[in-house]
This record gives C-alpha cells, sequence and structure tokens, in this order.
C-alpha cells in the first residue's frame, strides 16, 4: 500500500508563479524526501527532511514536516517551465533502513 | 561520475520469454534497489541489496520474478517467463550509507513491454 500520497494529482501554473504540492502519510518516518520526475527519465532527489526538522530551505524549493498531522509541502517559488515534471514524496521508516515508499505523483505543468 | 546505469533502456519481447535487466550502481555506493514503475500501481520497490545482500524481497512480484548482485557493480533483474502484465519501466537506484544513506539515485530506467 501506498505511504504517502501526494495532492493535488495534478496542477498547472503559469511560469513566475508558486506551486505548492503536498503529501500525507500514515505511519512514523525517519525522514521525508521529494523527487522529481522529467518524462522518461529516472527520479531525481530534490530535498529531505528529517522527522525532527519542520522546515528546509535548497534554493527555490521549500519543504515543511508536520509530524503530528503527518504531512509536508513542497513549494516551489518563481516557477519555471523546466519545472515542468512529476513530483514525487517518499517517506524512510523509522528504524535503520534506507526503504523508502514513494506516492503516486503530483504532475506538475509550468506554462510558460 | 557516470551515475547508476542501466541496460538496455528498451526492450520488447514476446510473453514467455525471459528478459533481464541489468543495473550498474555508482561506485562505491553499498545499497542498490530496484523498482517498477506503471501508471496504475506507481513507483514499487521490488527488492533492495547492502552490500550485495538481499535484504528484502517481499516487493518481487512471484517467483517468475530473481534478482542477484555477483558483486558491488553489477546486478540483474530476471522475469522468466515474461508476461504482459510485466510490462512497466524497470529502475534501478543506488545509495551510499557512508554520506547519505537516505538519498537514491536513480538510473534513467528499462522500458519493458511484453507482447
Amino acid at each position: 500500500s501506498q505511504q504517502g500520497e501526494e495532492d493535488p494529482q495534478a496542477l498547472s501554473i503559469q511560469e513566475g508563479e508558486n506551486a505548492t504540492m503536498n503529501c500525507s502519510y500514515k505511519t512514523s518516518i525517519n525522514n521525508l524526501q521529494w523527487y522529481r520526475q522529467n518524462s522518461g527519465r529516472g527520479l531525481v532527489h530534490l530535498i529531505l527532511i528529517r522527522s525532527n526538522e519542520r522546515e528546509k530551505h535548497s534554493g527555490r524549493l521549500r519543504v515543511t514536516l508536520d509530524t503530528s498531522k503527518k504531512s509536508s509541502s513542497l513549494l516551489i517559488t518563481a516557477s519555471r517551465a523546466a519545472d515542468t515534471a512529476s513530483y514525487f514524496c517518499a517517506t524512510g521508516p523509522t528504524g535503520a533502513n534506507s526503504k523508502l515508499t514513494f506516492g503516486k505523483g503530483i504532475t506538475l505543468s509550468v506554462r510558460p | 561520475d557516470a551515475g547508476v546505469i542501466q541496460s538496455p533502456r528498451h526492450e520488447v519481447t514476446e510473453m514467455g520469454q525471459e528478459v533481464t535487466l541489468r543495473c550498474k550502481p555508482i561506485s562505491g555506493h553499498d545499497y542498490l534497489f530496484w523498482y517498477r514503475q506503471t501508471m496504475m500501481r506507481g513507483l514499487e520497490l521490488l527488492i533492495y541489496f547492502n552490500n550485495n545482500v538481499p535484504i528484502d524481497d517481499s516487493g518481487m512480484p512471484e517467483d517468475r520474478f530473481s534478482a542477484k548482485m555477483p558483486n558491488a557493480s553489477f546486478s540483474t533483474l530476471k522475469i522468466q517467463p515474461s508476461e504482459p502484465r510485466d510490462s512497466a519501466v524497470y529502475f534501478c537506484a543506488s545509495s551510499d550509507s557512508g554520506r547519505a544513506l537516505y538519498e537514491q539515485y536513480f538510473g534513467p530506467g528499462t522500458r519493458l513491454t511484453v507482447t
């Protein structure tokens, strides 16, 4: 079963706007990660946030984590056409385990 | 580094044939993962290895699927016999527990079509 559930399933915005994507999960986690997948390519790691962190930034990316609500959000500021891709959240379980469980992804389209 | 390398990139085969997918992880990475991606089921973890040893194969769909990692730089995923429902994109990923255990680096994938 899927651990991470992304919301919305698809998002279409204008270049320059901000894109916000959400992820909810069910069980306790060690970390939560966001990956990007361009069409026909493999997934690329974007950012990791640990369970004891609440917010993290990387360039135009901002990730928040609320462990009480078992949810995370990914904000892409000042979006570009090149940000068009599918975005996945992935959760890492507690314990010494590197196994990740991925959601089904969000399709982001950024219109030039 | 060249990244994770997978071959072939595309494979078309007939039902009942044996299919072998190959993966070369990033040098120095001690974890290797095999995933399958379909529209219906999303990205599913099939099996993963640590230091060439299979740790969790609970995601392998059935006995038709097998995976090996004979050394630190090579892994195979074999399907025998193949069925149309095996059609999917298969990804290999690796990670380095010494630097960033939880960050996985994906290969470009093998698109398998079974007719």
